[in-house]
C-alpha cells in the first residue's frame, strides 16, 4: 500500500512553545490529509482535514489559531501545535487520501509523540 | 455516516483463523465498510474494504451479508503480530471522506 511518513516521531518541548509535525504522502500526491489526535486507551478523534492550497477545515471544539495547518503541496501537509502546554500531549497521526487504482483510501502515518512538560 | 458496534474485546490461538464481526444495521447504499487496525502506539494500517461483494486481498477477507447490515473480518492464520484494534468504519465513498473511529475490537492472539 502507499506510504506515509510523519517527522518527528516524538518530540518533548517546554510548555509555551511552538512545535511542527510534517506528514508525507512519499509515493502518491495527497489532494487531502488529515490530522487526528489519540489520547491514552481513547480511539482516535478527527481535528481537521487539510486541502492542498485552501484552508484547512476544522472539527467543532479545535481551536485553529492553537492547531495550525498548512497543506502547501500534494504531498506535504504539516500540522503547528502553538503555545503548547501539558493538555496538548498526546499522540498526533495523520493520514493522506490516495484516489490510486485500488481505490479511495486513506494511509496514516507512523504518529507523533508529543509530549509538554 | 452509520454507526458500528464491535465486541470490545476477543481472543484467538495463534495458527487459528480469527473472525471479527461488525454490524452496521443503519448502512446506507452508498457507504463502503472499511476495516483499518492499529498496533499499539503505531498509526493505523489499512486492511480492506468492500461495498456489497465479498473482499480478499493478501491480508484478509471481507464477508459482507447480503443486507449489508453486518460483516465479518477474517484473518485467515492468524499471528502474534495480528494483536492490534482492529476498527470497522462505514463511509461514504465521496464528500468530505473523513473517518470516523469507534472503539473498535482489541484482538489478542495467543500462543
Amino acid at each position: 500500500g502507499a506510504v506515509v511518513s510523519q517527522h518527528p516521531s516524538w518530540v518533548i518541548c517546554k510548555s509555551g512553545t511552538s512545535v511542527k509535525i510534517e506528514c508525507r504522502s512519499l509515493d502518491f500526491q495527497a489532494t487531502t490529509m488529515f490530522w487526528y489526535r489519540q489520547f491514552p486507551k481513547q480511539s482516535l478523534m478527527l481535528m481537521a482535514t487539510s486541502n492542498e492550497g485552501s484552508k484547512a477545515t476544522y472539527e467543532q471544539g479545535v481551536e485553529k489559531d492553537k492547531f495550525l495547518i498548512n497543506h502547501a503541496s500534494l504531498t506535504l501537509s504539516t500540522l503547528t501545535v502553538t503555545s503548547a502546554h501539558p493538555e496538548d500531549s498526546s499522540f498526533y497521526i495523520c493520514s493522506a487520501r490516495d484516489k490510486g487504482l485500488a481505490g479511495d483510501t486513506q494511509y496514516f502515518g507512523p504518529g507523533t509523540r508529543l509530549t509538554v512538560l | 455516516d452509520a454507526k458500528t458496534t464491535q465486541p470490545p474485546s476477543m481472543d484467538c490461538a495463534e495458527g487459528r483463523a480469527a473472525n471479527l464481526p461488525c454490524n452496521h444495521s443503519t448502512i446506507s447504499g452508498n457507504e463502503y465498510v472499511y476495516w483499518y487496525r492499529q498496533i499499539h502506539s503505531q498509526g493505523p494500517q489499512y486492511i480492506i474494504h468492500g461495498l456489497k461483494n465479498n473482499e480478499t486481498n493478501e491480508m484478509a477477507s471481507l464477508i459482507i451479508t447480503e443486507d449489508r447490515k453486518s460483516s465479518t473480518l477474517i484473518l485467515p492464520h492468524a499471528t502474534l503480530r495480528d494483536t492490534a484494534v482492529y476498527y470497522c468504519i462505514v463511509r461514504v465513498d465521496e464528500g468530505a471522506q473523513k473517518l470516523v473511529f469507534g472503539q473498535g475490537t482489541r484482538l489478542t492472539i495467543n500462543p
